[in-house]
């Protein structure tokens, strides 16, 4: 079974410019979840999708958006990019999501730079 | 805002030795997990103890559960030079909320 892919590997972008991330979960898991990491926050959660509806939201501002296929693929988007937004982006996918006492199954994230 | 709290922040170890990490918490929770990562690479994940147990083993790794304490500690033992990674815990809190990372130990086992 493929494990979770997220494309780009890296990216780098100039600020004030807009950003597309991709992530395809597991065959069969209908929750994906989108987390930031740097290294002075650690990993801070941005939001989880659950058959194409957004379930759970993290303290993130509205540049930060996300939207989930019948596919169950996901993508976020990062408008009027920041150099702040430098950061691994992770996506992670389950069965059930939040509240189905289960682990996620990380992608090997998204590594962007914003110069 | 973080839920978990890992400790010690980075753990240094010679390979045979075992490793213990902390963390510490502050709501009820349904679970708690621990993953690992390395360097730039996604989380990998290790355990998951529920909430009405106290330990559980798996292979190398002991995981105990004090809910009373708010608290979980991850052992490994007989350390390889492999085990060099950063872990993480997580918790599950109860309610429909998402799953809540901690900042991480890095540890490192020399050879």
């Amino acid at each position: 079974k493929a494990g979770v892919t997220q494309t780009p590997r890296y990216l780098i972008k100039t600020r004030g410019q807009q950003v597309t991330l991709s992530c395809s979960p597991i065959s069969g898991h209908r929750s994906v979840s989108w987390y930031q990491q740097t290294p002075g926050q650690g990993l801070q959660f941005l939001f989880e999708y659950f058959s194409e509806t957004q379930r759970n939201k993290g303290n993130f501002p509205g540049r930060f958006s996300g939207r989930q296929f019948s596919n169950s693929r996901s993508e976020m988007n990062v408008s009027t990019l920041e150099l702040g937004d430098s950061a691994l982006y992770l996506c992670a996918s389950s069965l059930f999501g939040t509240g189905g006492n289960e682990k996620l199954f990380f992608g090997s994230g998204t590594q962007l730079s914003v110069l | 805002s973080q839920q978990g709290e890992e400790d010690p922040q980075a753990l240094s170890i010679q390979e045979g030795e075992n490793a213990t990490m902390n963390c510490s918490y502050k709501t009820s929770i349904n679970n708690l997990q621990w993953y690992r990562q390395n360097s730039g690479r996604g989380l990998v994940h290790l355990i998951l103890i529920r909430s009405n147990e106290r330990e559980k083993h798996s292979g190398r790794l002991r995981v105990t559960l004090d809910t009373s304490k708010k608290s979980s500690s991850l052992l490994i033992t007989a350390s390889r030079a492999a085990d060099t990674a950063s872990y993480f815990c997580a918790t599950d809190a109860i309610g429909n909320t998402p799953l809540v990372f901690g900042k991480g130990t890095r540890l490192s086992v020399i050879a």
